[in-house]
């Protein structure tokens, strides 16, 4: 069973940078999980942050960024405000049209 | 506007069936593919299923939790995507979201959510 691990959760300082990252328990995440991104508010559909492992989708701040950081993806949010204190998701793409999601990491800015 | 708006949830006894909806506007319905993803309540995520464009044959895959259980379709002169739910347990419990690929193709790179819808409750009493 394919299992994708991400932190529960994180805490950064206002104007501070946070790196969320996103584990795959078969072996090391690759660009050719094309990992996406997914940030969301209590109550609220998910709003999609970043796809194929770096671009950022329509409106989402050049502060979010994409990556692969060793053998995860990550999620990098640079100069961190107050109003990014969201769940944020991951979703890799694992072949044969299947997609698993991350467990979610809450992020608390204070 | 892309606008996806899902029905059909209600409070139903383990062992039902139950079918959701999800009416999209805003787009050209049949070109692209639609996924449906749940949240049990105060929990994470979790893909259920995926259509392709019905000119690529509405190819369809589940998570394993469904498989068997669960059946998803398009009707595409409708605009609506469902999802036909059977055999219903507690874990079933969750807000189910449409969900479109940027794409009528299920391939890697254009396996991510451009849009969602704001969700529908299904509540399985057990």
């Amino acid at each position: 069973q394919t299992v994708v691990t991400q932190e529960p959760s994180f805490s950064v300082s206002p104007g501070g940078t946070v790196t969320l990252t996103c584990a795959l328990n078969s072996g090391s995440v690759s660009t050719a999980n094309y990992p996406s991104w997914y940030q969301q508010a209590p109550g609220q559909p998910p709003r999609t942050l970043i796809y194929n492992t770096n671009i950022r989708s329509s409106g989402v701040p050049d502060r979010f960024s994409g990556s692969i950081l060793g053998d995860r993806a990550a999620l990098t949010i640079t100069g961190a405000q107050a109003d990014d204190e969201f769940d944020y998701y991951c979703v890799l793409y694992i072949g044969r049209g299947i997609s698993v999601f991350g467990g979610g990491t809450t992020v608390t800015v204070l | 506007e892309v606008q996806l708006l899902e029905s059909g949830g209600t409070l139903i006894q383990s062992g039902g069936s139950l079918r959701l909806s999800c009416a999209a506007s805003g787009f050209t319905f049949r070109d692209y593919s639609f996924n449906w993803v749940r949240q049990p309540p105060g929990k994470g995520l979790e893909w259920v299923s995926v259509i392709s464009g019905s000119d690529l044959g509405s190819v369809t895959y589940y998570a394993d939790s469904v498989k068997g259980r669960f059946t998803i379709s398009r009707d595409d002169s409708r605009d609506t995507l469902y999802l036909h739910m059977k055999s219903l347990s507690a874990a079933d419990t969750a807000v189910y979201y449409c969900a479109k690929f940027p794409s009528p193709r299920i391939r890697g790179d254009l396996n991510w959510f451009d849009s969602w819808g704001q969700g529908t409750l299904v509540t399985v009493s057990s």
